[in-house]
């Protein structure tokens, strides 16, 4: 089945410790999102990706960076993770119409611990 | 600056109740979004409306677009334990979506 596919699931990082999460599909949709969800909070949107234009949010912290190598992969890479990063990072991707963007199709995230 | 409100934010029921979540804005969304979300998992995307005034049904769950698009709900009928979670709506604007604050619903057997 097409889908967004997360890994790992979960991961457990030191603080300052680099960390790489990736996110692929199979969907071909050409915007791929990053979020970060802390408990029980609405998504919270890091950067997306419109085909390889990068588009940062305005209060995403600096130790957030992210790469899009080809259409079916997107990485959120954490420089130096601090306590307050431990959350879960949600995949999502979605598909540009004419007159808009289509829904958005979240993967499972991954679940980041910060010791 | 867009904002979606989300009400109520916890819901505690018992097996067979009934129940409403809102979702309301000032601002015009080209369409809604109602996710589920379990503990650990992603959102799982419920039903998109688009038509002013539109209404979905998906099993015990009807979704209704209000007519100026501003607004949101989802009633869900003789609500179950496995509807527990976190029910988030987002409004579509722009490429990007804005979130409510989510309503955890708890359905007790």
């Amino acid at each position: 089945d097409a889908m967004v596919i997360q890994n790992p699931r979960y991961q457990v990082t030191q603080f300052g410790k680099p960390v790489t999460l990736s996110c692929s599909q199979t969907l071909n949709h050409n915007v791929m999102y990053w979020y970060q969800q802390k408990s029980s909070q609405a998504p919270k949107l890091l950067f997306h990706y419109y085909d390889k234009d990068f588009n940062n949010e305005a209060d995403t912290p600096d130790n957030f960076q992210s790469r899009r190598p080809n259409t079916s992969f997107c990485f959120l890479d954490i420089r130096s993770p601090g306590l307050g990063d431990a959350a879960m990072y949600l995949c999502a991707t979605s598909r540009v119409l004419a007159g808009g963007r289509e829904t958005q199709y979240f993967g499972p995230g991954t679940r980041l611990l910060v010791l | 600056t867009q904002l979606l409100e989300q009400s109520p934010q916890f819901l505690s029921i018992q097996e067979g109740e009934n129940l409403t979540v809102y979702c309301n804005s000032s601002s015009v969304f080209s369409s809604l979004q109602w996710y589920r979300q379990e503990p650990g998992e992603g959102p799982v995307l419920l039903v998109t409306v688009v038509t002013g005034g539109e209404v979905k049904k998906l099993k015990r769950l009807t979704f209704q677009f209000g007519d100026a698009r501003k607004d949101s709900s989802l009633h869900i009928t003789a609500a179950q334990p496995g509807d527990t979670g976190l029910y988030l709506c987002a409004g579509g604007n722009t490429g990007k979506l804005i979130f409510g604050q989510g309503t955890t619903l708890q359905v007790k057997p």
